[in-house]
C-alpha cells in the first residue's frame, strides 16, 4: 500500500487568493507527479519531478508552480486562484527508474469562488 | 505520439453480471499497461498490470492480458459487486525518459444491486 499524502483534502477559496496544495510520500521515491482531474474525469499532468531541486512542466499548461527541495515533499502553489482553477488535484509518485508504476494520493479538492 | 483509447461509459451492470471494459493503445515500442480504479472522492489505485506482451494481470478477480497484435489490454471482471462501482482508467508506460505515462479518458462503471 502506497504512502502519499495531500492536504488539505477540500478548500474552498475566493479569488485573487494564494494558496499551496500539499503533497508528501513517505516511500523515498525520486519521481512525483501533479495532475489535474476535470469534472469529466480525464488526467491532465500539469508538472512533474525527477528528484531534489528538478521540477518540469506537463502537458497542460498551468498557471500553478511546484518546488522540489526535499525528496517526499512536492508543493502545489496558485499564486492567484481563479474560477477557472477549480478542479480537483492528484499527486503521485513512482520508483522511477525501477518502475513506472505510480502511486496516487487522495486528492485536493480545490473551489474557487 | 502514445495514446490511450478506452470504451465510453457510463457501463450499467446488475450485480453478479460479466464485466468487459475495452481499451485500446498506440505507442512505440513495447509499452507496460496498467489499469487504475477511482473510487468516488479517492485518489486512482493501481488495480492490475502487465509489462510485455501475453503477460496477464489480476487483482480483486479483475483480470487484463496484454494482447500486442491487437494493441488492447481489455478489463474483465466475472462476477461484478455493487463495490465495484467506480471508475476505471487504463493507461500505457512507454519506458523511456522524461513524461512517458498516458491515461484513457476513464470509464464510469455503476453496479446495481
Amino acid at each position: 500500500e502506497a504512502d502519499i499524502y495531500q492536504t488539505p483534502r477540500y478548500l474552498v477559496i475566493g479569488t485573487g487568493k494564494k494558496i499551496t496544495l500539499e503533497c508528501s510520500q513517505t516511500m523515498g521515491h525520486d519521481k512525483m507527479y501533479w495532475y489535474q482531474q476535470d469534472p469529466g474525469m480525464e488526467l491532465h499532468l500539469i508538472h512533474y519531478s525527477y528528484g531534489v531541486n528538478s521540477t518540469e512542466k506537463g502537458d497542460l499548461s498551468s498557471e500553478s508552480t511546484v518546488s522540489r527541495i526535499r525528496t517526499e515533499h512536492f508543493p502545489l502553489t496558485l499564486e492567484s486562484a481563479r474560477p477557472s482553477h477549480t478542479s480537483q488535484y492528484l499527486c503521485a509518485s513512482s520508483e522511477w527508474p525501477l518502475t513506472d508504476t505510480q502511486y496516487f494520493g487522495p486528492g485536493t479538492r480545490l473551489t474557487v469562488l | 505520439g502514445n495514446s490511450v483509447t478506452q470504451m465510453e461509459g457510463p457501463v450499467t451492470l446488475s450485480e453478479e453480471a460479466f464485466l468487459t471494459i475495452n481499451c485500446t493503445y498506440t505507442a512505440t515500442g513495447y509499452p507496460s499497461l496498467f489499469w487504475y480504479v477511482q473510487y468516488p472522492g479517492e485518489g486512482l489505485q493501481l488495480l492490475l498490470k502487465a509489462t510485455k506482451a501475453d503477460d496477464k494481470g489480476s487483482n480483486k478477480g479483475f483480470e487484463a492480458t496484454y494482447r500486442k497484435e491487437t494493441t488492447s489490454f481489455h478489463l474483465e471482471k466475472g462476477s461484478v459487486q455493487v463495490s465495484d462501482s467506480a471508475v476505471y482508467f487504463c493507461a500505457l508506460s512507454d519506458g523511456n525518459y522524461g513524461q512517458n505515462f498516458v491515461f484513457g479518458p476513464g470509464t464510469r462503471l455503476s453496479v446495481l444491486p
